[in-house]
């Protein structure tokens, strides 16, 4: 399969735990997403890499959450001292960098759900 | 400042009937727009994007949507629904450099009878 991977699928934690997310975008993407969607809701942008480069944040990102992409391949997320609103599904997307500056769509992984108890 | 609004969060239409869901967007630059699709327990799935070539855009499954400026709408439309039509749709506008920017409308759930 040459999709975007998300692991793990689903990850129960007790609040105040740490988690950590893993992507794996399509290989020959330079770009890589996270986004949080809760339930009823469209998806949140929280923050993109070029590369290994972080781009930009969502002011959503607070100073529990943070993201990786160490040599421009997978990422990670992580989220520390998790709390019971940061429940939620985490999206990871991929996308190729823009040929003629027409805006390409991202692929989609199948995220991760969290449920913090 | 860039926004989109999905005017139905739920839609419910029969078995071989059209479909409109309906998206209005604010940008002040010129956007490219996206309709995905999401089916339970599957990621996100691209349907159509316009990015200022035709006003008229085909996507998969018979889908379509038309950009429409002087509206700033692109709703998704049509001709006749599928059981498996049933899915949450997200109307998305993209800006910035390449178009790392985005939000995402809040979604329109569209149920199919038979």
């Amino acid at each position: 399969d040459t999709g975007v991977s998300q692991d793990p699928r689903h990850k129960i934690t007790k609040r105040g735990q740490n988690v950590t997310f893993r992507c794996d975008p399509i290989s020959e993407h330079n770009r890589l997403y996270w986004y949080r969607q809760t339930l009823g809701q469209g998806p949140e942008f929280l923050t993109y890499f070029q590369n290994e480069a972080q781009l930009e944040k969502s002011r959503l990102l607070s100073d529990r959450f943070s993201a990786e992409r160490p040599k421009g391949s997978f990422s990670t997320l992580e989220i520390q001292r998790t709390e019971q609103g940061d429940s939620a599904m985490y999206l990871c997307a991929s996308s190729p960098v823009p040929v003629a500056a027409t805006n390409t769509e991202a692929f989609f992984g199948q995220g991760t759900r969290l449920t913090v108890v | 400042a860039q926004s989109v609004t999905q005017l139905d969060s739920h839609v419910s239409v029969s078995e071989g009937t059209p479909v409109l869901l309906r998206c209005n967007y604010s940008s002040s630059y010129s956007p490219s727009l996206f309709w995905y699709v999401q089916h339970p327990n599957k990621g996100l799935q691209l349907l159509l994007k316009y990015t200022s070539a035709a006003t008229l855009v085909k996507g998969i499954n018979g889908f379509e949507a038309e950009f429409k400026k002087s509206e700033t709408s692109f709703h998704l439309t049509k001709p006749s629904a599928h059981m498996s039509d049933a899915a949450e749709y997200f109307c998305v506008v993209t800006w910035g450099t390449g178009g790392f920017k985005t939000i995402f409308g809040a979604g329109t759930r569209l149920f199919v009878k038979a």
